[in-house]
């Protein structure tokens, strides 16, 4: 069975400084996809940023960067220069290569950014 | 607009009072999803859809019934609701077969109370 598993049910960070999520998960594919999804208070879920498995490079999508560490199946959320509107709920979710699109989510990181 | 759209956004309703959220997107996806989402638990997963009159049961499809009879709409039916299925729900489609597209796009969220 594949397991998402966010570690850190709250956290906060001072605006403008650096905040790092943590998320790990368990799957037997050789072929995945790690997600990040952003969940402001409008309940709107907002995708940040992704990440094949087959590839090394680490995704940045400008503010926001990925730590993948295939073999210790960790994929972590870095948000420098963090900003009010960041503040929001966080969802790790895994998706297999194989599968018909199913997404399995972690439990969620509330993140509080703090003036 | 690309976009999944979903109605009701709230709803309160009595237990055993039959009822329908509907979820529509236009981007004539393939793969349709519902998700429910309770506090500390993340999003789980409902039913799914690869293609029309294809369904298939997610994580906790107990109480739940959908149908796929057009590509673009994908209803949740609840027959008999209960208090615990008091919960956010959330519809999603996406192309998991056409490479990078494998984003699930999310509709905006539907508010349940059933008491």
């Amino acid at each position: 069975a594949q397991t998402v598993t966010q570690s850190q049910p709250e956290m906060s960070v001072q605006e403008a400084e650096t905040v790092t999520l943590s998320c790990t998960y368990d799957t037997s594919e050789s072929n995945y996809y790690l997600f990040w999804y952003k969940q402001p208070p409008s309940r709107q879920m907002i995708l940040v940023i992704r990440q094949e498995a087959y590839k090394q490079q680490n995704a940045t999508e400008n503010r926001f960067s990925v730590n993948f560490q295939k073999a210790a199946k960790s994929f972590s959320l870095k948000i420098s220069d963090s900003q009010l509107g960041d503040t929001a709920m966080y969802f790790c979710a895994l998706r297999s290569g194989g599968s018909q699109g199913n997404l399995i989510f972690g439990k969620g990181t509330k993140l509080s950014v703090k003036p | 607009e690309a976009q999944v759209t979903q109605n009701p956004r709230y709803l309160i309703t009595v237990t055993g009072k039959k009822l329908t959220v509907t979820c529509s997107q236009n981007m004539n996806h393939e793969y349709m999803s519902w998700y429910r989402q309770d506090p500390g638990l993340g999003l789980r997963q409902i039913y799914y859809s690869m293609n029309v009159e294809v369904t298939d049961k997610g994580d906790v499809p107990e109480g739940y019934k959908v149908s796929r009879k057009e590509k673009r709409n994908f209803p949740l039916i609840l027959e008999s609701p209960s208090p615990n299925q008091t919960s956010l729900y959330f519809c999603a489609s996406s192309n998991p077969t056409s490479g990078y597209s494998y984003e699930q796009y999310f509709g905006p969220g539907t508010r349940l109370t059933v008491t």
